[in-house]
């Protein structure tokens, strides 16, 4: 079975505290992406990357900065959490070959207090 | 820019009603693929079904069922004797490229309250 994983289902963090949300594919998949889903804005792409060491800004990348330095990883930084990115976080990943589908992981809910 | 469009936010039905939840998209490109993802309770999302531009054959999966029609921007999907396990938030989502960089872009989602 295909399998994302990420690093937390729940998480609560203080405002200005710096934050890593972690996400794993075991697919080789070489792209990997970074949602948020609020209700009523459905999901919003923050950051993607197509590539190792690659990255692109998504819809809404204001706050974010990612790193992805294997191929299998893509981590998103919070640099200063902040109240309005509370959220919950979808991480996914997809083939740049074959038969193109999103895989997701089970999300993380992140709360910054 | 693409543009995913449900225009239902929420749908209360009882069990074994068909319904029928909305999409609409967007797009320049003439090679596309579009998505159903469904999204229970638990939180994860589940892929339905990948649609390319070129085909406009309906698609049929158990009670499942999905009507493309290019000529109106549209990719509604059907489900059939409707199940209280089908309650969830069901996504609708559009791809234009098919390299990579590739993004995948997604509706705001319906919620379906399917009651005994």
């Amino acid at each position: 079975d295909v399998k994302v994983t990420q690093s937390s289902r729940y998480l609560v963090k203080r405002t200005g505290e710096k934050v890593f949300l972690e996400c794993v594919q075991d697919m080789d998949h070489e792209n990997m992406f970074w949602y948020r889903q609020d209700p009523g804005l459905g999901l919003r792409l923050i950051y993607f990357s197509y590539d190792v060491k690659m990255k692109e800004k998504g819809d809404i990348p204001e706050g974010y900065s990612v790193s992805r330095e294997k191929k299998e990883r893509f981590s998103l930084i919070l640099e200063s959490a902040s109240t309005n990115q509370t959220s919950m976080y979808l991480c996914a990943s997809s083939s740049t070959w074959g038969r193109r589908v999103w895989f997701f992981g089970p999300g993380t809910r992140l709360t910054v207090l | 820019a693409q543009k995913v469009t449900q225009a239902q936010t929420e749908i209360s039905v009882v069990e074994k009603e068909d319904v029928t939840l909305d999409c609409v998209y967007e797009t320049r490109d003439t090679t596309y693929y579009l998505f159903w993802y469904k999204q229970p309770p638990s939180g994860e999302l589940v892929f339905l079904i990948r649609r390319n531009s070129f085909d406009e054959q309906n698609e049929i999966s158990g009670r499942y069922s999905w009507n493309f029609q290019k000529s109106t921007s549209s990719f509604n999907f059907t489900i059939t004797a409707s199940q209280v396990v089908d309650s969830a938030v069901y996504f609708c989502a559009l791809s234009e490229k098919t390299g990579a960089n590739s993004k995948l872009t997604f509706g705001k989602g319906i919620t379906l309250s399917v009651r005994p």
